[in-house]
């Protein structure tokens, strides 16, 4: 079946413009996560929604990031005012709701601020 | 959540079964151990869980001894597309969802 989707794959933005990362989770899944990978680092989790609770947004690395899932499906990221230390691969992951630690990546969008 | 020990790296060539060890000698009872890699400018690919009994899916078996203090991954058949970081966790299923991945191991299939 259908796996994560991310859109765009790849991003270059001026510092200071806004940008927004798609992510298209499994059908089904409840649960979606956003996480960023640095260049040669480990992964960063930054929110998670599950249903129609409240997301843990206690990743995000400053006001300047936000989220939202619309419809229990579809998630956007935002992030306003790039900075140069926002560059990293920004992940999305889906899972079921009795499965959390079982989750399926997307291919992940390349945020590059120049 | 239990701390984990993996090797550095290990070789494997193509073909041959990958025995991928990982220590977690604080397991406590209700933990379980999961397994994923990330192949090179790829995200993490979820490969498989186990509590205590041995599992199998299409992607590999994991193999836990019965004081649950170490495991083996295996792949049975490795090939060059196995080359990856696999990571080696041990979580509560009801503990925080957020993954967090140690060095991990690199494991490169040669030819």
């Amino acid at each position: 079946g259908a796996g994560v989707s991310q859109s765009p794959s790849n991003k270059v933005t001026e510092k200071g413009k806004d940008v927004e990362l798609r992510c298209d989770p499994i059908s089904g899944h409840t649960a979606l996560y956003w996480y960023r990978q640095s260049l040669g680092q480990g992964l960063e989790f930054l929110i998670y929604f599950q249903g129609n609770s409240a997301p843990d947004k206690s990743g995000l690395p400053s006001d300047r990031f936000s989220a939202e899932r619309t419809g229990g499906s579809v998630s956007t990221l935002t992030i306003q005012r790039t900075q140069q230390e926002d560059s990293a691969v920004y992940l999305c992951a889906s899972s079921f709701r009795d499965s959390r630690l079982e989750q399926y990546f997307g291919p992940g969008t390349r945020l590059t601020v120049t | 959540d239990a701390k984990t020990t993996q090797p550095t790296s290990m070789d494997c060539a193509e073909g041959r079964a990958a025995n991928l060890p990982c220590n977690h000698s604080t397991i406590s009872g209700n933990e379980y151990v999961y397994w994923y890699r990330q192949i090179h400018s790829q995200g993490p690919q979820y490969i498989i869980h186990g509590l205590k009994n041995n599992e199998t899916n299409e992607m590999a078996s994991l193999i836990i001894t019965e004081d649950r203090k170490s495991s083996t991954l295996i792949l049975p058949h490795a090939t060059l597309r196995d080359t990856a970081v696999y990571y080696c966790i041990v979580r509560g299923q009801g503990g925080s969802e957020k993954l967090v991945f140690g060095k991990g191991m690199k494991l490169t299939v040669n030819p």
